[in-house]
């Protein structure tokens, strides 16, 4: 099955500055690749998402990029703020199976003000 | 605004015990989920219902079994808690062939 690993596991930043996510895959197969965040207390939320056929995807201040030959996505969030504050999981899902999502291990992103 | 609510955000037990977590969406989303998190294992699949009456495993069901008796409600069971199932159990829901998954807040189980 797919085997999504990510990096780092914890990540502090200043405010305002850039704040970069990765992660790779196992199965060259997969073809959708969600971000989700979760802040303390709630339970995780999609903040955007790139399918295999794309290679950039922008949304504000966040984006994310996906190299399908290298089989790794990364998630871009720029001037960073406070309640960027949160863990950022990735996720990869081949397709057909019911596309079940295989999740990273987690990052924990800290902004200081 | 789509909503999961799971029946408790705390919960403690006794090891043996028969558990019984609830989640509820309110959006007629066919396909339901269980994952556990764990940290530094992220989110792990336990069981998954493509619809009523219908269930799959995911990468970790041993330990539990499930239930889909209506299309608003999953129901993840322990049959008898072990220390090893402690951990935040989250339930997610989506509308079949659309990729997006809904979470609920969790619940945090503690087996002692």
């Amino acid at each position: 099955g797919e085997n999504v690993e990510q990096h780092p596991s914890t990540l502090s930043v200043q405010e305002g500055d850039s704040a970069v996510i990765k992660c790779t895959y196992s199965d060259s197969a997969s073809n959708y690749f969600p971000w989700y965040k979760q802040e303390l207390g709630k339970g995780p939320q999609l903040i955007i998402d790139i399918r295999s056929n794309v290679g950039e995807k922008k949304d504000q201040r966040i984006a994310v990029t996906l190299n399908k030959t290298a089989k790794h996505f990364s998630l871009h969030i720029t001037e960073t703020q406070p309640e960027d504050s949160a863990v950022y999981f990735c996720a990869a899902s081949l397709p057909g199976g019911g596309n079940k999502l295989t999740f990273g291990t987690g990052t924990q992103l800290k902004v200081e003000l | 605004d789509v909503k999961v609510t799971q029946s408790s955000r705390y919960l403690v037990k006794r090891t043996g015990e028969k558990v019984f977590l609830e989640c509820v969406q309110d959006m007629d989303h066919e396909n339901m989920f269980w994952y556990r998190q764990d940290p530094g294992l992220g989110l792990r699949l336990i069981y998954f219902s493509y619809d009523v009456k219908m269930k799959e495993k995911g990468d970790i069901p041993e330990g539990y079994s499930v239930s889909r008796e209506k299309k608003e409600r999953f129901s993840l069971i322990l049959e008898s808690a072990s220390t090893n199932q402690t951990s935040m159990y989250l339930c997610a829901s989506r509308t079949q062939g659309i990729e997006t998954q809904y979470f609920g807040p969790g619940t945090r189980l503690l087996v002692l």
